[in-house]
């Protein structure tokens, strides 16, 4: 049973569409994370929710909209893609704000 | 600007050897730190951690070292074997408990 899944695995789309990436966990924690991993391999913390509701939103265009519909899955929606998107996110989840967080898998995203 | 830093995008050991993978941070409001540590396609995995009270923990292979006065942790493996081929992040967090990663170093231990 995978504990943190994402679907797609991977993504390749054209620029100025619209795609969305799905998360889901089954480890019943309240905290779920969105990172990007850019081209020099940085992770970085894009948005964070906690029992669905917003508690960390880096600065990130807001082309991008995570929606929580409940605190098993965190969706992350991506508008007008562009080039510069194209990056490895992950999903990760947590019992509370906490640094034990678990990861999903990644999505490899590529926008041509 | 980059307050964790892995300067070693790439490190080559063999089998059975030690393997040390060093870590530097700017930011003296970071009380706790992690490694990870990711296989190809996959997330990464929490191996190890270290609070900023202690200079050392242990865990079987894995041995994290803290020097506050440096800002400097290394993650050590011994023996090291073909398995622990992979990337290795380290992590650090303040009160806040929110992540900032390094851009991770690539182990490969030649068998």
């Amino acid at each position: 049973d995978t504990a943190v899944s994402q679907t797609p695995k991977y993504l390749v789309t054209q620029m100025g569409n619209d795609k969305s990436i799905k998360c889901e966990q089954n480890l019943g924690h309240d905290t779920m994370y969105w990172y990007k991993q850019d081209s020099k391999k940085f992770l970085k913390i894009m948005f964070s929710y906690n029992n669905k509701e917003l508690i960390i939103n880096e600065t990130v265009p807001n082309r991008f909209s995570p929606k929580s519909p409940d605190k098993a899955h965190l969706n992350l929606h991506i508008n007008s893609l562009e080039l510069g998107d194209s990056a490895v996110y992950f999903c990760a989840s947590s019992q509370g704000r906490t640094i034990w967080q678990f990861f999903g898998p990644g999505t490899r995203l590529t926008v041509l | 600007d980059q307050q964790v830093k892995q300067n070693s995008p790439s490190l080559s050991v063999q089998e059975g050897r030690i393997s040390i993978l060093n870590c530097d941070y700017t930011n003296s409001m970071f009380d706790y730190f992690l490694w990870y540590k990711k296989y190809p396609a996959e997330g990464p995995t929490f191996l190890i951690s270290i609070s900023s009270i202690k200079d050392k923990n242990e865990d079987g292979r894995f041995t994290v070292f803290l020097n506050k006065s440096a800002k400097h942790l290394s993650l050590h493996i011994v023996p090291s074997q073909p398995g622990d081929s992979a990337v290795y992040f380290c992590a650090a967090a303040g009160s806040a408990r929110q992540l900032t990663f390094g851009s991770g170093t690539q182990l490969t231990v030649l068998p």
